[in-house]
C-alpha cells in the first residue's frame, strides 16, 4: 500500500541551526511533491513546489531536494528562527495531493 | 480578504444528528476540494469538484455528500453523525485540476461528535 513517512514527530533545534526534515515515500510515482506549513489551528500554507525531474528547489532560507531513486525528499531550513516554529508537511502528487503526518519543528531562541 | 473560508469554525454535535459545513473562495480557482484531518494529523482528501463536477471521491461512507452550487462554493453535508466523524475538516481550492497548483486551504472547522 501507498505509504509517506515524515522522520520524527517532533525536532527541536536551537536558533541559527538547520533544521532537515525527511519525507519517504513506497509505492508511489509522483509527479511532484509539494511543501506546506501548518501552524495551529490553522490551515496549511504551501512552501515550496519540487518536480520529478528536479534535484533541488530553493526560496529564501527554504530547500528542497527530491530524490526519486531513494524515493525521498529532503527539506532544510537555514538561519532558523523562532517563527519558524511549526508543523511542515509533505504531500506527494500524482492524480491527488495525498500528505504525510507532518513533523513539528520548535526552534529554541 | 479572506481567500477560502469555511463556516462555522467550530461545530459540537450529538451522534445521529445531521450538520452541514460550507465553504466558499473568492481565488476564482477552478478546483476545490474537502479534506478530512484526524487525531494523528493526517491530511486525508475526501473530495474533489473541478468546475461543480465531482472528480475525486475517495472512500467516504456515503453518509458524507458534497455539493458544489457553482465552482466558488462547495459545501459538505454529513447525516447520521458519528463518534469517528470528530475531526478538523478543511476546505482547499487550487487554480486548476489536479496538476502542480498548489492548494489554498481554509482555516478549518473543528467537528466534534459526542
Amino acid at each position: 500500500s501507498q505509504k509517506i513517512e515524515q522522520n520524527s514527530e517532533a525536532l527541536n533545534i536551537q536558533e541559527g541551526k538547520t533544521a532537515t526534515l525527511t519525507c519517504n515515500y513506497t509505492n508511489y510515482s509522483p509527479a511532484y511533491l509539494q511543501w506546506y506549513r501548518q501552524d495551529p489551528g490553522r490551515g496549511p500554507v504551501f512552501l515550496l513546489l519540487i518536480r520529478e525531474n528536479e534535484k533541488e528547489k530553493r526560496k529564501e532560507r527554504l530547500k528542497v531536494t527530491f530524490d526519486t531513486t531513494l524515493k525521498q525528499s529532503l527539506f532544510h531550513i537555514t538561519a532558523s528562527q523562532p517563527a519558524d516554529s511549526a508543523t511542515y508537511l509533505c504531500a506527494l502528487g500524482d492524480y491527488k495531493l495525498s500528505f504525510g503526518a507532518g513533523t513539528t519543528v520548535t526552534v529554541r531562541a | 480578504d479572506t481567500a477560502v473560508s469555511q463556516t462555522p469554525k467550530y461545530l459540537v454535535t450529538q451522534m445521529g444528528n445531521d450538520k452541514s459545513i460550507k465553504c466558499e473562495q473568492n481565488l476564482g480557482h477552478d478546483t476545490m476540494y474537502w479534506y478530512k484531518q484526524d487525531s494523528k494529523k493526517f491530511l486525508k482528501i475526501m473530495f474533489s469538484y473541478n468546475n461543480k463536477e465531482l472528480i475525486i471521491n475517495e472512500t467516504v461512507p456515503n453518509r458524507f455528500s458534497p455539493k458544489s452550487p457553482d465552482k466558488a462554493h462547495l459545501n459538505l453535508h454529513i447525516n447520521s453523525l458519528e463518534l469517528g466523524d470528530s475531526a478538523v475538516y478543511f476546505c482547499a481550492s487550487s487554480p486548476r485540476d489536479i496538476d502542480t497548483g498548489e492548494l489554498f486551504f481554509g482555516e478549518g472547522s473543528r467537528l466534534t461528535v459526542l
